[in-house]
Formats: C-alpha cells, sequence, structure tokens
C-alpha cells in the first residue's frame, strides 16, 4: 500500500500569513493527489486535484505543487473561512490513501 | 447542481448487516465510478471501496473484503454499500463521494 505522510499534524497562522502543508508519498504518484478541506461537522470540499489544478469555486489563494513522491498544499494570506482540517488523497493505486490531516487554525 | 443523499446508517449490533445507499442527482451517474470513503469519530478519512462507471469492476480495502459489497443501479442513479459481519471497528461516518463531490455522509454504529 502506498502510505501518505502529511505533516504538520496541526498549525496555527495568522491572518493574512502565507502556509504549506505537504504529503510525502511512499512511491511515486505521479502526480495523482488531491488536496481537501473539511470543516467541522461538514463533509470534505475538493480544493486541489491532479497536484495543481485548482477545482472551480475554490479561491485562488488556495495552491498546489509537487510531483513523483513530494506535494504541497499552500494558503497565501490565511482567512479566517480557513480554518478547518485538511487531507491529501492519493489516487494512483489501489487501495486509496488519505493523509492523516492538518488541523488549521487562527492564531 | 450535483447531490449524494446516503441513507441507511444507525446502530447495529456487532455481527449484524446494514445496507447504505445513495441517491445520485445533479451529473450523468452512469459516466461516473463511485465510492465510498469513512471517518470514525475523530479520525481521518478512509477509503472503503470503489465501483467502475459500469459496475463491472470493484474494489475494496483489505479490512472490509469479504464482509462489504459495493453496488449501483444506473437506472436509479443509486450506489449501495451493503455491509455484513459488522465489526466494532467499522462505526464511522460513510461518505458517497465521486471525490469531487461529497454526500453529507451517513452515521453507522457497530456496537451491543
Amino acid at each position: 500500500d502506498i502510505q501518505m505522510t502529511q505533516s504538520p499534524a496541526s498549525l496555527s497562522a495568522s491572518l493574512g500569513e502565507t502556509i504549506s502543508i505537504e504529503c510525502r508519498a511512499s512511491e511515486d504518484i505521479y502526480s495523482n493527489l488531491a488536496w481537501y478541506q473539511q470543516k467541522s461537522g461538514k463533509s470534505p470540499q475538493l480544493l486541489i486535484y491532479a497536484a495543481n489544478r485548482l477545482q472551480d469555486g475554490v479561491p485562488s489563494r488556495f495552491s498546489g505543487s509537487g510531483s513523483g513522491t513530494q506535494y504541497s498544499l499552500k494558503i497565501s494570506g490565511m482567512q479566517p473561512e480557513d480554518e478547518g482540517d485538511y487531507f491529501c488523497l492519493q489516487g494512483s493505486k489501489f487501495p486509496l490513501t488519505f493523509g492523516s490531516g492538518t488541523k488549521l487554525e487562527i492564531k | 447542481e450535483v447531490q449524494l443523499v446516503e441513507s441507511g446508517g444507525g446502530l447495529v449490533q456487532p455481527g449484524r448487516s446494514m445496507k447504505l445507499s445513495c441517491a445520485a442527482s445533479g451529473f450523468t451517474f452512469s459516466n461516473y465510478g463511485m465510492a465510498w470513503v469513512r471517518q470514525a469519530p475523530t479520525k481521518g478519512l478512509e477509503w472503503v471501496a470503489t465501483i467502475s462507471y459500469d459496475g463491472s469492476s470493484t474494489y475494496y480495502r483489505d479490512s472490509v473484503k469479504g464482509r462489504f459489497t459495493i453496488s449501483r443501479d444506473n437506472a436509479k442513479s443509486t450506489l449501495y454499500l451493503q455491509m455484513n459481519s459488522l465489526r466494532s471497528e467499522d462505526t464511522a461516518t460513510y461518505y458517497c463521494t465521486i471525490f469531487d463531490y461529497w454526500g453529507q455522509g451517513v452515521m453507522v454504529t457497530v456496537s451491543s
């Protein structure tokens, strides 16, 4: 199985700050990576797919990058509504596997 | 507007069965592979099963293989998850998803 190692587990950011979340795959996933935001009590929302493609309707302050085994999600200018949990998902090989999540809070 | 609406959850005893349904609308259901993803209370997301657009291929995580069956009825735009021999570790919110869109989730509690 492909292991997805996500870091950090938690993050506290000030309004307007730029933050990054990382996911490292245990083998090459060929950019088959998505990022999701999940707010408390809600279902996940797709932010980024194919490593760097912004889902329709997602603010442009969100961006994704990476290739091979290393991927990152960047939020350029933290907003209050960005608080929540963030997960990466590899879609390269079954079983599909998620990162363990990052809890993002406003400082 | 894409909608995925799960139903069929609740409290069930260990060893018993339960069937989840997911009614889809707002897109051409028969064109899309579908999946079930679960989330135990206060835990992360865990992929459970995927079915191809026509139902010809299915994939499961090891821990549910032989106990869970994913299926679909394209005429009814509905996805199913038959869960047998349920265990306490199957307790979770189960989401129906095409990964671009997710349902609101349905809670399954396995407890005596």
